[in-house]
């Protein structure tokens, strides 16, 4: 079956302008995780929803950096007034199918990413 | 908290000889470990995962991981490296609430025909 999808793939701002950056979660997966993951890095954690709610946005940098899931399945990561630091490819994953509350030990399936470069 | 330390930034084999990829872990409880490999404009693909049943943990491609809890560690291991084999590689560790992983630093492993 399909994956999880994002797009754009590659996406690059001049600094100081607004991108948003979309994920399609696998269908009926009621998690949705966003990561950034600097060159040479793992992935850290941003943001975590539960269906539509979110759940935990502490690893939001900043407050230019928005989430949101409104019909529990696309999301969409907003970033305001980018700055260079933001560089960095930008991870969904999606994961328990049905399940609902904390769940443990389930995997996480990320999508391909969205490369973004501040100019 | 919860981290991971991946004790090998590269890894340079040649092909058919052992992979070993170290990779410990601090937890302040029993936590689900994950290793997860990352090719080159891939998305990052699970190999296996340990969730305190089997501490020997077998996954695709041939790869298996040991969990040891004296001493935190959860290396990852095949016997004999493919060319396929070269990526980038991770060690991660769940939330205690499963609400977020824990990414190592990533491991490059690089194989020699």
């Amino acid at each position: 079956g399909a994956g999880v999808s994002q797009s754009p793939r590659y996406k690059v701002a001049k600094r100081g302008q607004d991108v948003a950056l979309r994920c399609d979660p696998i269908s009926g997966h009621v998690s949705l995780f966003w990561y950034q993951q600097a060159l040479g890095q793992g992935p850290e954690f941003l943001t975590y929803f539960q269906n539509e709610a979110q759940l935990d946005k502490s690893g939001l940098p900043s407050d230019r950096f928005f989430a949101e899931r409104p019909e529990g399945s696309v999301s969409t990561l907003k970033i305001q007034r980018t700055q260079q630091e933001d560089s960095a490819v930008y991870l969904c994953a999606s994961s328990s199918p049905g399940a609902q509350g904390f769940v443990l030990g389930y995997e996480q399936y990320f999508g391909p990413g969205t490369r973004l470069t501040v100019t | 908290a919860q981290s991971v330390t991946q004790l090998d930034s590269h890894v340079s084999v040649s092909e058919g000889t052992p992979v070993l990829l170290r990779c410990n872990y601090s937890s302040s409880y029993s936590p689900s470990l994950f290793w997860y490999v990352q090719h080159p404009n891939k998305g990052l693909q699970l190999l296996l995962k340990y969730t305190s049943a089997a501490t020997l943990v077998k996954g695709i491609n041939g790869f298996e991981a040991e969990f040891k809890k004296s001493e935190t560690s959860f290396h990852l291991t095949k016997p004999s490296a493919h060319m396929s084999d070269a990526a980038e590689y991770f060690c991660v560790v769940e939330s205690n609430t499963g609400n977020q992983f824990y990414f190592g630093t990533g491991t490059s492993l690089t194989v020699i025909p």
